[in-house]
């Protein structure tokens, strides 16, 4: 089993839809969470933290289940700038690829 | 947020060529810079981590010999791609941590794509 496992889409919603993606992480010792975006052929950029009390950023909200590990991102409202690739990240403390761990990322594409 | 600039953006060379790309923290002190690969649509690969004035930490199945990183400065960190072949052309990032940021905030550079031909 992979260490943080996504559905690697693409989703393809129209403009204002609501859109959910999973993710699980195999590591029940995992400290901390992420999602992150990364627009085509561009750098990764940190999108928000996940709590455990789940939280949320704008159209954006994050939540997390330990005893499922299992974190999930919602984007409602969805914009055509929302098109990218969401990457669920890990960070395992004392981990041996640099503590984050990366996910294959879920595409996302929103039409007009 | 914190800046991190690579150099170059794209790259081509022939094969056997050896290829520098380096990466620069703007405006913070990275004692710890690491180095990522993309293949298409795979997630990012930690190659190696590079740390200041010692020698950096490759990931299994890295070959350090090939992929030579050099971390001179605080803000200076090289990754050196050695007698490149066309298996190498891949998209390489690098990354660095801001002590100021939240933890697991790490902040990449633009990458840099390399096609060996």
């Amino acid at each position: 089993r992979k260490e943080v496992e996504q559905d690697p889409g693409p989703f393809n919603v129209p403009e204002g839809a609501t859109v959910a993606f999973n993710c699980t992480y195999s590591n029940s010792a995992s400290q901390s969470f992420f999602w992150y975006r990364q627009d085509c052929r561009k750098e990764p950029k940190l999108l928000m933290s996940v709590y455990s009390s789940g939280n949320e950023d704008g159209r954006f909200t994050a939540q997390l289940n330990r005893a499922s590990q299992y974190i999930s991102l919602l984007i409602r409202d969805s914009k055509l700038s929302d098109s990218a690739t969401y990457l669920c990240v890990v960070l395992n403390y004392g981990g041996s690829q640099g503590n984050l761990i990366f996910g294959k990322g879920t595409k996302l594409s929103v039409k007009p | 947020g914190a800046v991190v600039s690579q150099h170059p953006s794209w790259v081509i060379c022939k094969s056997g060529t050896s290829v520098k790309i380096e990466c620069r923290s703007l405006d913070f002190q990275a004692t710890t810079m690491f180095w990522y690969r993309q293949f298409p649509k795979q997630s990012l690969m930690l190659m190696a981590t590079s740390n200041e004035g010692s020698k950096a930490t490759y990931e299994q199945g890295v070959e350090k010999d090939k992929f030579l990183i050099n971390h001179a400065s605080l803000t200076l960190s090289t990754l050196t791609v050695t007698s490149a072949h066309p298996e190498d052309s891949s998209f390489y990032i690098c990354s660095a941590r801001d002590g100021r940021a939240v933890a697991g905030e790490l902040f990449f550079g633009e990458g840099s794509r390399l096609t060996v031909l």
